[in-house]
């Protein structure tokens, strides 16, 4: 059984840089084709894709943050970790961590999800 | 980046409907298209990757056809559970863009 988790922080300050850890559990970042994406959607908008780490280690950004993510893996601890830098209030949103395999770039599993408030 | 369109924004209907939803891509993504349900507060659930394939466990009032740049997600009759928010999702190229999403409220 796949499952994921988000967590980190709930209220940030603008400028700061934002840290998100997600850890799954039923499948391995070893295993060849394996791969694990964040997603965020702002209250009451529409999903955006962030960031994608695949089992070799090969990543992928959202061309219009790319500058201010990271997206690195600990499989030893079935993790992913997101850090998103210069966070600001438009930066508020649910962030998600999903399960997905190279080659269908679709997500079927999905975490909860956690929310991120970006106020001073 | 590939701009995702989905039509209608919202969308009125009563149980028993048969309902259509577009998605259209401003290039041709081939057959990488998702489709997924959104309940409020809740992820996004997987329903139709590929276009046409219906994920497991999904109910097989959902179908979803197309390719290149125009695709369909159909429910074939509304349950009280499909009224939720769905999007589309290229995985064609990244940034996996997401349609803006459709609306399904009850009539």
């Amino acid at each position: 059984q796949i499952t994921l988790k988000e967590s980190g922080p709930t209220l940030v300050k603008p400028t700061q840089t934002l840290t998100l850890t997600c850890t799954f559990s039923g499948f391995s970042l070893s295993t060849t084709g394996v791969g694990v994406g964040w997603i965020r959607q702002p209250p009451g908008k529409a999903l955006e894709w962030l960031a994608l780490i695949y089992w070799d280690d090969d990543k992928s950004y959202s061309p219009s943050l790319k500058t201010r993510l990271t997206i690195t893996r600990d499989t030893s601890k079935n993790q992913v970790v997101l850090t998103m830098t210069n966070m600001d209030p438009v930066d508020t949103a649910t962030y998600y961590c999903a399960h997905t395999i190279y080659g269908s770039g679709s997500y079927d599993y999905w975490g909860q999800g956690t929310l991120v408030t970006v106020s001073s | 980046d590939i701009q995702m369109t989905q039509s209608p924004s919202s969308l009125s209907a009563s149980v028993g409907d048969r309902v259509t939803i577009t998605c259209r891509a401003s290039q041709s993504i081939s057959s990488y298209l998702n489709w997924y349900q959104q309940n409020p507060g809740k992820a996004p659930k997987l329903l139709i990757y590929a276009a046409s394939s219906l994920q497991s466990g999904v109910p097989s009032r959902f179908s979803g056809s197309g390719s290149g740049t125009d695709f369909t997600l159909i429910i074939s009759s509304l349950q009280p559970e499909d009224f939720a928010t769905y999007y589309c999702q290229q995985s064609y190229s990244s940034p996996g863009t997401f349609g803006q999403g459709t609306k399904l409220e009850i009539k």
